[in-house]
């Protein structure tokens, strides 16, 4: 199993364009996030799903859109994007039987110039 | 809502020290607590759990005891290695249904030979 994957790994943007950013997991797991870790300030959650068709907004969610089209894919979207938004991002799972523990992708790092 | 409270870094020992590194919570019932580990380059992984109170979560020689009286999580091994470098993370997640978790932002530790 891959488990949780993601891409691009890296990804250099100008300000005001945009992209997606691509989760896919193989653990059938039914929840999903996206979180964004900058210096000092730990993860911070964006979006979440519960399930395939559900998505739902995490602390920091402005400037961010995301799908869950299927169920073994979370997509994360930033439509203009802005230097502010210059952060590693995570994607990780979680199983309904027992979410309490968070399988985390490898991270993709993003610099908006 | 939960937040988490741990001690910054970053922390330098050399191989074979003693580790601590504190953390402290506030939430409301009986949260669950976790420590999470990310190496470099790498995303976050599981270290250790525990769900209720004087439970002791261990693996790969760290342990951490979950203590109510004093809301704390405190991690500890008793002799570090080098390959234990990496950035350590607590976290609190509310019982019941969803309920999101809550990071710490990290203490990184640096083990010298």
């Amino acid at each position: 199993n891959a488990g949780v994957t993601q891409t691009p790994k890296f990804r250099v943007l100008k300000t005001g364009q945009s992209m997606t950013l691509l989760c896919a997991q193989d653990m059938n797991h039914e929840y999903m996030y996206w979180y964004r870790q900058d210096p000092g300030m730990g993860l911070r959650l964006i979006h979440y799903s519960v399930g395939e068709g559900t998505t739902a907004k995490g602390e920091v969610p402005d400037g961010y859109n995301v799908s869950r089209l299927k169920k073994q894919n979370f997509l994360l979207g930033l439509e203009s994007a802005a230097p502010s938004q210059t952060s590693v991002y995570f994607c990780a799972s979680s199983p309904l039987t027992d979410h309490n523990e968070q399988f985390f992708g490898p991270g993709t790092r993003l610099t908006v110039l | 809502g939960n937040s988490v409270t741990q001690m910054e870094g970053p922390v330098t020992l050399s191989e074979e020290a003693f580790l601590t590194i504190n953390c402290t919570y506030t939430a409301t019932g009986y949260p669950s607590l976790f420590w999470y580990v990310q190496y470099p380059g790498e995303g976050l992984q599981l270290l250790l759990k525990a769900t209720k109170a004087d439970d002791k979560g261990s693996n790969k020689g760290f342990e951490a005891t979950y203590r109510k009286e004093t809301t704390s999580f405190h991690l500890e091994k008793g002799s570090v290695q080098v390959s234990d470098s990496a950035v350590y993370f607590c976290a609190t997640r509310r019982p019941g249904g969803y309920q999101k978790v809550t990071f710490g932002t990290g203490t990184k530790l640096q083990v010298i030979p």
